[in-house]
């Protein structure tokens, strides 16, 4: 079975600056996507970046980047200029390419200090 | 273009009482997906269907849950005889078929959040 792990349940970041969400799975297969998703105080599920497994390069979207080491299984969240609106939990997901359900890691609970 | 739409947001129940918690996917997305979200934890797998069908409920408890997505109309994700330890966060995700957009990306919803006193 897969799993997702985030070991890190707390993290802090000053306003504008960077910092980086650790993710790792275990699985046996070789195709598959992740994805990291942001859980405000509202409860909402928002899709903030995905990687396919099979592509070599690293997602990006505006200020949220990835560090994906497929051999080391490893999936990082880097927030660049980290602002206010940021302070949420982060969820890491997998999913197979034939699966049909996400595994989610256990969240990481980020707080940005003005 | 509405998102997926989840209703109640907010279900009171006593103990023993039936729960019917409904999601309206994404409109053109054919695939529903549950999951549950028990304090301070992350999200669990339940069920995932798709029209009248049920593909893998494999994360259903094997009693008092049961999921249907009917032809018409929204699915229902219906717990019976709720006890305390249902308290938590339903969340349900829709996705598009496999023939359209990219499928393996999972639209949520608001959540319910279910207390049962």
């Amino acid at each position: 079975a897969q799993t997702v792990t985030q070991s890190q349940p707390e993290m802090s970041v000053q306003e504008a600056e960077t910092v980086t969400l650790s993710c790792t799975y275990d699985t046996s297969e070789s195709d598959y996507y992740l994805f990291w998703y942001k859980q405000p105080p509202s409860r909402q599920m928002i899709l903030v970046i995905r990687q396919e497994a099979y592509k070599q390069q690293n997602a990006t979207e505006n200020r949220f980047s990835v560090n994906f080491q497929k051999a080391a299984k490893s999936f990082s969240l880097k927030i660049s200029d980290s602002q206010l609106g940021d302070a949420a939990m982060y969820f890491c997901a997998y999913r197979t390419n034939a699966g049909n359900m996400l595994t989610f890691g256990g969240g990481t609970r980020l707080m940005v200090k003005p | 273009n509405a998102g997926v739409m989840q209703n109640p947001r907010h279900l009171v129940r006593r103990r023993g009482q039936e729960a019917r918690l409904r999601c309206s996917p994404m409109k053109g997305h054919s695939h529903v997906y549950w999951y549950r979200q028990l304090p301070e934890e992350g999200l669990k797998f339940m069920v995932y269907l798709q029209k009248e069908n049920i593909i893998d409920e494999s994360g259903m408890p094997k009693e008092r849950f049961s999921a249907e997505f009917p032809k018409e109309g929204p699915s229902i994700l219906r717990i019976q005889q709720v006890v305390r330890g249902d308290s938590a966060a339903y969340f349900c995700a829709s996705s598009p078929g496999l023939a359209g957009g990219h499928a393996y990306e999972q639209y949520f919803g608001p959540g319910t959040r279910l207390t049962v006193t």
